[in-house]
């Protein structure tokens, strides 16, 4: 299996500040036949089911507000959030869908300041 | 709009069996993938399972395969996941999921609740 691991476990950040959180995969998770990342970002609040970002590592759902950005290839990964805002507080998590089982990292808890 | 619900979770002890259903609406059921995600409480979240369109392939997490079955109904608009054997382990809230496959998961349910106690 993809073992996907996220960094830091938890962080806490100002308002308007921003938030960067890590995910680095065991295997690489690009498909060298079209050039794209089986990467997902997920958010999620608690009470609620997740929430699709991010999507092939960089493209961004829509609906999803323009802060939320995502980054890398390969092995490593990065969720930027830039000017946080309150509605922010949440857990993040990455998921590989490279290969089955399409495992989640261990989730990384934002909290704002 | 893309609706998901759940239904089927509750209490049952270690050894027991529970069907866990999902009904959709909302878009053309049969045109997607579905995944079963769960999270324990407190916990992160755990893939399970998914399954292609039209009912196969499918595939299950390592800690699930023997014990759990996933199938679909297209006619019914309806996700199933049948789960015996069941362990303490596997007490978690189960989320259905519309699977793009190649695109994340984008749509959730608000889960059903299994617990595993004697």
């Amino acid at each position: 299996d993809i073992v996907m691991t996220q960094s830091p476990d938890s962080l806490a950040v100002s308002l308007g500040e921003r938030a960067t959180i890590n995910c680095k995969s065991s295997q690489s998770v690009l498909y060298n036949s079209n050039n794209k990342n089986y990467l997902a970002w997920y958010q999620q609040k608690p009470g609620q089911p997740p929430k699709l970002l991010i999507y092939w590592a960089s493209t961004r759902e829509s609906g999803v507000p323009d802060r939320f950005s995502g980054s890398g290839s390969g092995t490593d990964f990065t969720l930027t959030i830039s000017s946080l805002q309150a509605e922010d507080g949440a857990d993040y998590y990455c998921q590989q869908y490279y290969r089955t089982p399409h495992t989640f990292g261990q989730g990384t808890k934002l909290e704002i300041k | 709009q893309v609706q998901l619900v759940e239904s089927g979770g509750g209490l049952v002890k270690p050894g027991g069996s529970l069907r866990l259903s999902c009904a959709a609406s909302g878009f053309t059921f049969s045109d997607y993938y579905m995944s079963w995600i769960r999270q324990a409480p407190g916990k992160g979240l755990e893939w399970v399972s998914n399954i292609n369109a039209g009912g196969s392939p499918i595939e299950y997490a390592g800690s699930v395969k023997g014990r759990f079955t996933i199938s679909r109904d297209n006619a019914k608009n309806s996700l199933y996941l049948q789960m015996n054997s069941l362990r303490a382990e596997d007490t978690a809230v189960y989320y259905c999921a519309r699977d793009r496959i190649f695109g994340g998961l984008d749509h959730w349910g608000q889960g059903t609740l299994v617990t595993v106690s004697s």
